[in-house]
């Protein structure tokens, strides 16, 4: 079964002091990786898909990057904007149109 | 294009009531989700449509669960009768081609006492 976990559940960081998220999964045969960001109240924000291990994706302070059984979301320089929820889903190739999601790590960035 | 549109945005009901929620997605979308948040589960998938067309329904939790999608601008996810275990976030999302860059709706927090 497809399987996503999350860690840590909950970080606190100063303003500007960088850290990494982390997303293992298990997956009979990745087609994706997905990174999202949730507000309080608001429904999933889609931020990057990767597709093989090795690959990389940035956006502004963040970074995205996948082996083949892990991803790091890495956040460099937070500023308290970035806090937020961020979730981690994989799309396996028995369902074409189904993301498992992790629980998520609840990001707080503190002034 | 207002987003992916989801009503009411919280929902109180006794036990044993029917619920109702509804979606109107963006435009020109082709797909639509329905998802359910809980603290315990995360997100998980109920249904997805793809040009109003029933497609997995495999996540629906029973019976006592029901969607539609009569044109394609609108949606309904009902519960009847509806349970303490239902109280979740509902998300309703679509998309154009592909679940992973969907973009879902502000939800409806349900609460079943």
């Amino acid at each position: 079964e497809d399987q996503v976990t999350q860690s840590p559940e909950a970080l606190r960081l100063q303003e500007g002091e960088s850290s990494s998220l982390n997303c293992s999964y298990t997956v009979s045969g990745l087609r994706g990786l997905f990174w999202y960001r949730q507000d309080p109240g608001k429904g999933p924000e889609f931020l990057f898909t990767l597709y093989s291990a090795g690959e990389e994706k940035e956006k502004e302070r963040l970074k995205a990057t996948l082996t083949k059984k892990e991803s790091f979301l890495h956040i460099t320089a937070p500023k308290p904007e970035d806090s937020a929820t961020y979730l981690c889903a994989v799309q396996g190739e028995l369902g074409a149109n189904n993301l498992f999601f992790g629980t998520g790590t609840r990001l707080t960035v503190i002034p | 294009d207002a987003g992916v549109i989801q009503s009411p945005r919280h929902e109180v009901t006794e036990m044993g009531q029917e619920v109702t929620l509804r979606c109107k997605p963006i435009s020109g979308h082709d797909y639509l989700f329905w998802y359910r948040q809980t603290m315990m589960r995360g997100l998980e998938l109920l249904i997805y449509f793809n040009n109003n067309v029933p497609i997995d329904d495999s996540g629906m939790p029973e019976d006592r669960f029901s969607a539609k999608m009569p044109n394609a601008s609108f949606s309904t996810l009902k519960i009847q009768p509806s349970e303490p275990r239902d109280s979740a976030v509902y998300f309703c999302a679509s998309s154009t081609w592909t679940v992973a860059e969907a973009f879902f709706g502000q939800g409806t927090r349900l609460t079943v006492v």
